[in-house]
């Protein structure tokens, strides 16, 4: 399966934990986005990135969140002390390089509970 | 303030007739436009694009359309088939450099009755 992953697909923490979601890109891909989705709502995009490169942070909440996509490895973005405001579904999308509009690619999501 | 907008939370259709699924815009900047389907505790998966310059698209039974001056697409799938039951977003994205965030609407529940 050449499509973007995303682990886990569920994550139930408590209140004031950590949560780390991981997304590995479609083969090729070297651009990885991250969006999150409320109930009853679009999606919302969040942070751009490329290999060891933060693009575009507007979306991200300045506080507790962040995230990084290593040279090697998979792309994280970390949610520290989360509340109950935080529980969503965490979607990573990626896209090729080129001069031209590219399409994202969506993996399946990451569940995120907050107790 | 919300840049993309699909005011029709949900939309049924008999099976074999067509879908329309519409979306409204307010960003001029806004040059690229694509439509996603997503079923229940998936992603979204891709369907169709159209860029500015243009004012329709086709793939299959779906076909994109552009309204550039009235800030309006829409997505036509005929026929349609229960298999297309899903929730539709459309999403836009702006500027020159090929890979750029997008901005979603809420999504339309699509439901194709057999």
């Amino acid at each position: 399966n050449a499509g973007v992953m995303q682990n886990p697909r569920h994550l139930v923490r408590r209140r004031g934990q950590e949560a780390r979601l991981r997304c590995s890109p479609m083969k090729g891909h070297s651009h990885v986005y991250w969006y999150r989705q409320l109930p009853e709502e679009g999606l919302k995009f969040m942070v751009y990135l490329q290999k060891e490169n933060i693009i575009d942070e507007s979306g991200m909440p300045k506080e507790r969140f962040s995230a990084e996509f290593p040279k090697e490895g998979p792309s994280i973005l970390r949610i520290q002390q989360v509340v109950r405001g935080d529980s969503a579904a965490y979607f990573c999308a990626s896209s090729s390089s080129g001069g031209v509009k590219y399409e994202q690619y969506f993996g399946p999501g990451t569940r995120l509970t907050v107790t | 303030d919300q840049q993309v907008k699909q005011n029709s939370p949900s939309l049924s259709v008999q099976e074999g007739r067509i879908s329309i699924l519409n979306c409204d815009y307010t960003n001029s900047m806004f040059d690229y436009f694509l439509w996603y389907k997503k079923y229940p505790a998936e992603g979204p998966t891709f369907l169709i694009s159209i860029s500015s310059i243009k004012d329709k698209n086709e793939d299959g039974r779906f076909t994109v359309f552009l309204n550039k001056s009235a800030k309006h697409l829409s997505l036509h799938i005929v026929p349609s088939q229960p298999g297309d039951s899903a929730v539709y977003f459309c999403a836009a994205s702006a500027g020159v450099a090929g890979n750029t965030p997008l901005v979603f609407g809420k999504g339309t529940r699509l439901s194709v009755i057999a």
